[in-house]
């Protein structure tokens, strides 16, 4: 059974100080993992796609990495400003609908 | 550009009444999705439609719910006979003919429903 599990649930950081979200996922045959940033009362707005294992983006501070069983959202030096739930997603198996994740509800300290 | 469009923003409705919400996908984007968002939930894929066509409605209820996506004008998503647990943040999404499970989608701000 598809699923996608994110880790942890809530952090919270000091601005400045760089930590990395998690997404495991179990699908059969990804066709690709999507990050997407949400902000409070908006719609989810898309960050990265990932391919293939061993493939790796990088957007500011964020930068997004692969694996054959899970992903990550490693954030530098992190500013207020990123504060959002994160999601990850995929397709489903013979599908083009995404299943997300429950997100990782992100807050940094000034 | 225009991105994703869906009104209206806020819906408050009585219970019983029925709910229509709205989208209009992007220039070029030819296919929607509609997602349901409770409170402290994720979101849950409802119906993927193109025009004309409902090609996935695996995550809608079975009762109330309906979706329609005419050849002209937007994506309508139907609640009728609207209940408190109908309460929720409802997502469209469009994207490129066929591409969205491969390059993703683009979302618009949602429309949030409130029953009392």
């Amino acid at each position: 059974e598809d699923q996608v599990t994110q880790s942890p649930e809530a952090l919270r950081l000091q601005e400045g100080e760089s930590s990395s979200l998690n997404c495991s996922y179990t699908v059969s045959g990804l066709r690709g993992l999507f990050w997407y940033r949400q902000d409070p009362g908006k719609g989810p707005e898309f960050l990265f796609t990932l391919y293939s294992a061993g493939e790796e983006k990088e957007k500011e501070r964020l930068k997004a990495t692969l694996t054959k069983k899970e992903s990550f959202l490693h954030i530098t030096a992190p500013k207020p400003e990123d504060s959002a739930t994160y999601l990850c997603a995929v397709p489903l198996t013979g599908a083009n609908n995404l299943f997300f994740g429950t997100g990782t509800r992100l807050t940094v300290i000034p | 550009n225009a991105g994703v469009m869906q009104n209206p923003r806020h819906l408050v409705r009585r219970r019983g009444q029925e709910a229509r919400l709205r989208c209009s996908p992007m220039k070029g984007h030819s296919h929607v999705y509609w997602y349901r968002q409770l409170p402290e939930e994720g979101l849950k894929f409802m119906v993927y439609l193109q025009k004309e066509n409902i090609i996935d409605e695996s995550g809608m209820p079975k009762e109330r719910f309906s979706a329609e996506f005419p050849k002209e004008g937007p994506s309508i998503l139907r609640i009728q006979q609207v209940v408190r647990g109908d309460s929720a943040a409802y997502f469209c999404a469009s994207s490129p003919p066929g591409a969205g499970g491969t390059y993703g989608y683009t979302f618009g701000s949602g429309t949030r429903l409130t029953v009392v």
